[in-house]
């Protein structure tokens, strides 16, 4: 079966770099349309759609965040990076990766999400 | 970007009653369109993609309609747990951003 698990820091300061793991099994990044993404979500707020990684490495960033994000991808340990440059408290959100089996399907395998706090 | 918007923010259904729930594409996603359940402190499930196809496991109760740029996910007599958030999302054009709406509410008439 398909698990997900997001790691990584509860709290950073502000202009600091957030990194954040994601850990799955029950698939594999080198399967022909696979994907993984990230969204968040501010605590009390709506969805946001961050970044998408497919299995040939083709990366997809949110617009609005294009210049802070980087994602990328290590097929033999099953992981999926995600870094946001310049954490702002705005940034405050629980971080959710998730699992894509094709580009045109939508999210439905996700981790338990990770709550990061970017205060000082 | 495509927008989402639905409606209503909040919704006040009884148990055993109907539940209609609505999204609205700034721009045509053909059938392109997620819905998920979210519940407090759990990440978001995903019930319905293709507008109205149900996804693994999810009861008969759930459905959806829609093409373009309207959609709707009705549940069609409300059990106790189906009192949660809804969100719609499309994954239409390529690339990405797949944007998602900004959730309905239902809750506990």
């Amino acid at each position: 079966q398909i698990t997900l698990k997001e790691s990584g820091p509860t709290l950073v300061k502000p202009t600091q770099t957030l990194t954040l793991t994601c850990t799955f099994s029950g698939f594999s990044l080198s399967t022909s349309g696979v994907g993984v993404g990230w969204i968040r979500q501010p605590p009390g707020k709506a969805l946001e759609w961050l970044a998408l990684i497919y299995w040939n490495d083709d990366k997809r960033y949110s617009p609005s965040l294009k210049s802070r994000l980087t994602i990328t991808k290590d097929t033999s340990k099953n992981q999926v990076v995600l870094t946001m440059t310049n954490m702002d408290p705005v940034d405050t959100a629980t971080y959710y990766c998730a699992h894509q089996r094709a580009a045109a399907f939508p999210f439905d395998y996700w981790g338990q999400g990770t709550l990061v706090t970017v205060s000082s | 970007e495509i927008v989402m918007t639905q409606s209503p923010a909040t919704l006040s259904v009884s148990p055993g009653e109907r539940a209609t729930l609505s999204c609205r594409a700034s721009q045509s996603v053909s059938s392109n369109l997620a819905w998920y359940q979210q519940k407090p402190g759990q990440a978001p499930r995903l019930l319905i993609y293709g507008a109205s196809t149900r996804a693994t496991g999810i009861p008969a109760r759930f459905s959806g309609s829609g093409s373009g740029t309207e959609f709707t996910l009705t549940i069609s007599s409300l059990q106790s747990e189906d009192f949660a958030v809804y969100y719609c999302q499309q994954y239409n054009n390529w690339p990405p951003p797949y944007t998602f709406g900004q959730g309905t509410k239902l809750e506990i008439k």
